[in-house]
């Protein structure tokens, strides 16, 4: 069964300084990963994904994430947090086979403080 | 449309009560996924259609949840017998299929269950 972890409800960052979000997965064979992100009063909105190809992906609004095999990890960072970026984040897996449905984590609440 | 779109947007019903959400995905969208947001949590995933494939309903909650799809285009889920704990926000979301992996999600349809 594919599974994702959040392990943080919240992330306080203040402005200006890096922000991570982190996200542990769990799937049979290779995954397909994504972030989303919920802003208040509006609807998901997709940030980025790996699929294959190069480790370190880049999204929309200068966020990136990091996928690492070994530790299962696909962690979404941001070198300089904007007090726009506070918003609900979503990480989501699915397997790399036909068919398989889009998993999401709970959610980590990013509050970024000016 | 040019999104995905639900309705009704706001739903409130007396327990016991059976009711009926509508998704129009964005055409030619052979993916279609249904979520439940209850306040404050995360993405529950419900049920997925992809093509004419069976659906997958690993995440419906009980046999009161059902959904259809026609084709590849509008999907109603039903809950039949409403209990105050179905209260929330259910998602649809849509994709294009094949190695299009970015999923488009609708405003939602909030549903409270009196």
């Amino acid at each position: 069964a594919q599974s994702v972890a959040q392990p943080e409800d919240q992330v306080n960052v203040a402005e200006g300084n890096p922000l991570t979000v982190k996200c542990t997965y769990s799937v049979s064979g290779n995954p397909y990963l994504f972030w989303y992100v919920q802003y208040p009063n509006r609807g998901l909105q997709f940030l980025l994904k790996y699929i294959t190809g190069d480790n370190l992906v880049k999204g929309s609004y200068g966020f990136e994430a990091e996928f690492n095999k070994s530790q299962t990890s696909f962690h979404l960072k941001k070198p300089s947090a904007l007090v726009s970026d506070s918003a609900l984040y979503f990480c989501a897996v699915r397997a790399n086979q036909a068919g398989t449905a889009l998993i999401f984590g709970k959610g980590t609440t990013l509050s970024v403080s000016s | 449309g040019a999104g995905v779109s639900q309705s009704p947007s706001n739903k409130v019903t007396e327990k016991g009560k059976d009711v009926e959400l509508r998704c129009d995905p964005i055409s030619g969208h052979t993916a279609l996924y249904w979520y439940r947001q209850r306040l404050g949590q995360g993405l529950e995933f419900l049920i997925y259609f992809q093509g004419n494939s069976a659906p997958d309903k690993s995440g419906l909650p009980s046999d009161r949840f059902s959904a259809e799809r026609t084709g590849e285009s509008v999907s109603t889920l039903t809950i039949q017998r409403t209990q105050q704990e179905d209260s929330a926000v259910y998602l649809c979301a849509s994709r294009q299929g094949g190695s299009n992996e970015k999923l488009f999600f609708g405003s939602g349809t909030q549903l409270s269950v009196l």
